[in-house]
């Protein structure tokens, strides 16, 4: 076990509506990343966040945003949810920004119908 | 542009045999490189790493090769198990905030 918890593992919405993932990271952890990860694909990486700071973003819309809070947990929010959007939500935790390994948890599951 | 591809989509081995799982990457810049397996619904856990100033890297049973002239990388997996059965994603740090992911390699494990 990594120390990152997410939640919830499962969930459906529908088209349209919007969703929050949260995420707690690995004690001593102040870096949070988020990734997708569609069916049959690897991780791609849609923000982090240092210091309640988006610190980088990948090819997201902006309608994929972030928190991040004093105690380094943090939530992803999707709006406007597409078909496109079903996929395995990660987050990952990491000592720092610079060169460090991620910890990933168990991912939330996001199916949109 | 920048980015970490597996040579083969599947590799299915022998219980008792090694495994060896292959890597390019296209950054000559990276210095950081990581493998990460993912079983059936769980998230990628941590396996082994290396910096680009090592060629060779060792751990429980497995070994990470590192080729910088020819930007390739790779997983060795002694004495494979059954529970090795998943797949295996090399991942690319190169700078800043971003670790970039291959789309991986399932490894099947017969008994």
């Amino acid at each position: 076990e990594t120390g990152v918890t997410q939640s919830p593992t499962h969930l459906i919405k529908t088209r349209g509506q919007q969703v929050t993932l949260r995420c707690s990271s690995q004690s001593g952890h102040n870096t949070v990343s988020w990734y997708q990860q569609a069916l049959g694909q690897g991780p791609q990486f849609i923000f982090q966040y240092y210091r309640e700071e988006e610190n980088g973003r990948g090819n997201f819309p902006p309608r994929f945003s972030g928190l991040q809070f004093p105690n380094y947990s943090s939530e992803l929010n999707v709006n406007a949810l597409e078909l496109d959007d079903s996929a395995l939500y990660l987050c990952a935790s990491s000592p720092g920004t610079d060169g460090n390994t991620i910890y990933f948890g168990e991912g939330s599951w996001l199916t949109v119908v | 542009g920048e980015s970490v591809g597996l040579h083969l989509p599947t590799l299915s081995v022998q219980e008792g045999d090694n495994s060896i799982i292959n890597c390019a990457y296209s950054n000559s810049a990276s210095d950081y490189f990581i493998w990460y397996k993912q079983e059936s619904g769980k998230g990628p856990q941590f396996i082994i790493d290396i910096r680009s100033n090592m060629d060779k890297r060792q751990g429980q049973r497995v070994t990470v090769l590192l080729n910088k002239t020819v930007k390739h990388l790779s997983l060795q997996i002694a004495a494979t198990q059954p529970g090795d059965s998943a797949v295996y994603f090399c991942a690319e740090y190169t700078g800043g905030f971003k670790t970039i992911f291959g789309a991986g390699t399932r490894l099947f494990v017969k008994a």
